[in-house]
């Protein structure tokens, strides 16, 4: 049972760069068993929906949000199980709480999703 | 973008009643090549990541009980739950992954009458 877990600073402060990593447990991210899996960062500000930043493969296959692409760096670390969301310049309306999430397959609904964390912008 | 709007925003449902939750989609999320719809449904209880329920418009997930049902085709999809009970208070949303950006509709609040 794949497990997924965020990490990273609950403060921002405006205009600087969020940096948030999700640990995955229970299967590698690299191995052949999973090689197939598109990985995702998803945000919620509080009290509203969902929204989807973007995703990758594990080939490095990146695909982001327009509305956040010239902001937004993903990236993969195999030898630590890990992947990690950079969101730079951020404002008051980047606090959210973050998922990190996973795909079967590009074009596939998200079946795993780790819990959240909570990031706020402020000074 | 695809735009997808759910209705009502909210519900309420006395239990063991019938809950409808309707999703429509700005364009159609239905492949022609495979006939499938790339549309889902997620529930999400307070303080906690959102769980699939439904895949692919009318594919329960292993586990979720088969009160719940999706239906609809092209840009109306509806998620239904033919007897609620308690523990489907939450809110749920429905989401296209027919292309990117994956969007989401704006979430329906289910709740008990």
């Amino acid at each position: 049972q794949v497990q997924l877990q965020e990490s990273g600073p609950g403060l921002v402060k405006p205009s600087e760069t969020l940096s948030l990593t999700c640990t995955v447990s229970g299967g590698s991210i690299s191995s052949d068993s999973i090689s197939n899996y598109y990985w995702s960062w998803i945000r919620q500000p509080a009290g509203k929906g969902l929204e989807w930043i973007g995703h990758f493969y594990t080939s490095g296959s990146t695909n982001y949000n327009p509305s956040l692409k010239s902001r937004v760096t993903m990236s993969v670390d195999t030898s630590k199980n890990q992947f990690s969301l950079k969101l730079s310049s951020v404002t008051a309306a980047d606090t959210a709480v973050y998922y990190c999430a996973r795909s079967s397959q590009h074009l596939a609904p998200i079946d795993y999703w780790g819990p959240g964390t909570l990031v706020t912008v402020s000074s | 973008d695809i735009v997808m709007t759910q209705s009502p925003d909210s519900l309420a449902v006395s239990l063991g009643e019938r809950a409808t939750i309707n999703c429509k989609s700005s364009q159609s999320v239905l492949y022609s090549s495979n006939n499938k719809n790339y549309l889902g449904w997620y529930q999400q209880k307070p303080g906690q990541p959102p769980k699939l329920l439904i895949s692919w418009a009318s594919t329960r997930e292993s586990g979720v009980p088969d009160r719940f049902s999706g239906s609809g085709s092209g840009t109306d999809f509806t998620l239904t739950v033919s007897s609620l009970q308690a523990d489907d208070v939450a809110v749920y949303y429905c989401q296209q992954y027919y292309s990117t950006p994956y969007t989401f509709g704006q979430g329906t609040k289910l709740e008990i009458k």
